[in-house]
């Protein structure tokens, strides 16, 4: 079965720091990797996502996220936060069939410090 | 021009209730899905569906049924609700061929008293 950690629960970073948001998987193949933001009382919003190809990927607002199989591991990055991306962050996993359901890990909060 | 809506976007009822939750996709999307979000924010899928297949999270109370009118609809039955069904329910959908992206709805904060 497919599983997501994300080890910290609550990162706080200063306005104009850099930013990385932990993600570790389990699944047997090689998966799709997600990554969603969710505003305090919205949706789930599409950060970024992997399929194939590049292991580097780059997403909407200035993030990006990188694929490394042999730790099982897709990080989410952003050089400098700003203070609206103060908000939840998911990241998922989804298999490669039709159900593609997805699984997501605990959630990060982020806050940021003026 | 909006991609999932759902409908309420609030629900609060008594125990025992039985309530619907109403989604719509004007993507032209091939699969829906439900997820619950609990009270600590942990999203879990309840299931998955298209005109073919249903596919049920195992762990979801048969008191949940999905039910699809049409490919652009999966609405959410739960009877004799529960407390512990309190959650705030996403619905989300997908084409099968291209782009494995799930696009979410804005969320149904349902509170059962």
């Amino acid at each position: 079965a497919q599983s997501v950690t994300q080890p910290d629960i609550h990162i706080t970073v200063s306005e104009g720091a850099s930013l990385e948001l932990r993600c570790n998987y389990s699944y047997g193949a090689t998966p799709y990797l997600f990554w969603y933001v969710q505003s305090p009382g919205q949706g789930l919003q599409l950060l970024l996502k992997y399929f194939s190809g590049d292991t580097l990927v780059q997403g909407i607002k200035g993030f990006e996220a990188e694929f490394k199989r042999s730790q099982s591991s897709f990080n989410l990055r952003k050089p400098s936060v700003h203070w609206s991306d103060a908000a939840e962050y998911f990241c998922a996993v989804g298999a490669r069939y039709a159900g593609n359901m997805l699984t997501f890990g605990g959630g990060t909060r982020l806050m940021v410090k003026p | 021009d909006t991609a999932v809506s759902q409908t309420p976007k609030y629900l609060v009822t008594q125990m025992g209730n039985d309530k619907s939750i109403k989604c719509e996709q004007n993507l032209g999307h091939d699969t829906m899905y439900w997820y619950k979000q609990d009270s600590k924010k942990f999203l879990k899928i309840m299931f998955s569906y298209n005109n073919k297949e249903l596919i049920i999270n195992e762990t979801v109370p048969n008191r949940f049924s999905p039910k699809s009118p049409d490919k652009a609809h999966l609405n959410l039955h739960i009877n004799s609700l529960e407390l512990g069904d309190s959650a705030v329910y996403f619905c989300a959908s997908r084409r099968i061929q291209g782009s494995n992206e799930q696009f979410f709805g804005p969320g149904t904060r349902l509170t059962v008293l």
